[in-house]
C-alpha cells in the first residue's frame, strides 16, 4: 500500500499569505495525485487532479505541482473561505486510492 | 447535475452490521464506478472499496476485507455498503463518491454511524 504523508498536520496563516503545501508519497506515483478541500461539517471537495490540473471551478489561486514522490499544493493569497483542511490522495493505484491525513489552514 | 444522496444517520451496538444505502442520479447510473470512503477522528480518510455499477464488480482495502459488501441495484440507481462485525472504533463518516474515471468529484452528504452499547 502506498502511504502518502502530509506536512505541517496545521498552518497558522494570515489572509492574503501566499501557503504551500506539502505532500510526499511511499513510492513514486508518477503525477497521479489528487488535492481535495474540507469543510466542517461537509463531504471533501476535489480541486486538484493529476498533479496538477484544476478542476473546473476552482480558482486560479490554487495550483498543484510535483511528480514522483513529493507533491505541493499552494493558494497564492489566502481568502477567508480557504481555511479548511486539504488532503492530498493518489490514484497511481486505480481504482485503489490512499489519502494522506490532512494539513488544517487555520487564521493566525 | 450530479447528486449522491445517502440514508440516515445509524446507532449500531458492538458486533451488529449496518447497511448505508447512496442513491444516484444526473448521470448513467452504469457509466462510474462508486467507492466508499470512512473518516474518523484518528484515521482521517480511508478508501475502502468501490463498486461498477455495471457488473457489480468489487474491490475492497484489505483493511476491509472480510468485513465489507458493496452491492447495488440499477433499478433504483443505488449502491449499498454494508459492514459487518462493528467495533467501537468503526465509528465513522462514511461517504460515497462517483468516480468519473481517476476522480472522486462528486460526493455525497455522509452518514454518521455510531457504534456504542
Amino acid at each position: 500500500e502506498i502511504v502518502m504523508t502530509q506536512s505541517p498536520a496545521t498552518l497558522s496563516v494570515s489572509p492574503g499569505e501566499r501557503v504551500t503545501l506539502s505532500c510526499r508519497a511511499s513510492q513514486s506515483i508518477s503525477i497521479n495525485l489528487a488535492w481535495y478541500q474540507q469543510k466542517p461539517g461537509r463531504a471533501p471537495r476535489l480541486l486538484i487532479y493529476g498533479a496538477s490540473s484544476r478542476v473546473t471551478g476552482i480558482p486560479a489561486r490554487f495550483s498543484g505541482s510535483g511528480s514522483g514522490t513529493d507533491f505541493t499544493l499552494t493558494i497564492s493569497s489566502l481568502q477567508s473561505e480557504d481555511f479548511a483542511v486539504y488532503y492530498c490522495q493518489q490514484h497511481n493505484t486505480w481504482p485503489r486510492y490512499s489519502f494522506g491525513q490532512g494539513t488544517k489552514l487555520e487564521i493566525k | 447535475q450530479v447528486r449522491l444522496v445517502q440514508s440516515g444517520a445509524e446507532v449500531k451496538k458492538p458486533g451488529a452490521s449496518v447497511k448505508v444505502s447512496c442513491k444516484a442520479s444526473g448521470y448513467t447510473f452504469t457509466n462510474y464506478h462508486i467507492h466508499w470512503v470512512r473518516q474518523t477522528p484518528r484515521q482521517g480518510l480511508e478508501w475502502m472499496g468501490m463498486i461498477n455499477p455495471s457488473g457489480g464488480t468489487t474491490d475492497y482495502a484489505q483493511k476491509f476485507q472480510g468485513r465489507v459488501t458493496m452491492t447495488r441495484d440499477t433499478s433504483t440507481s443505488t449502491v449499498y455498503m454494508e459492514l459487518s462485525s462493528l467495533r467501537s472504533d468503526d465509528t465513522a463518516m462514511f461517504y460515497c463518491a462517483v468516480a468519473r474515471g481517476i476522480r472522486l468529484d462528486y460526493w455525497g452528504q455522509g452518514t454518521l454511524v455510531t457504534v456504542s452499547s
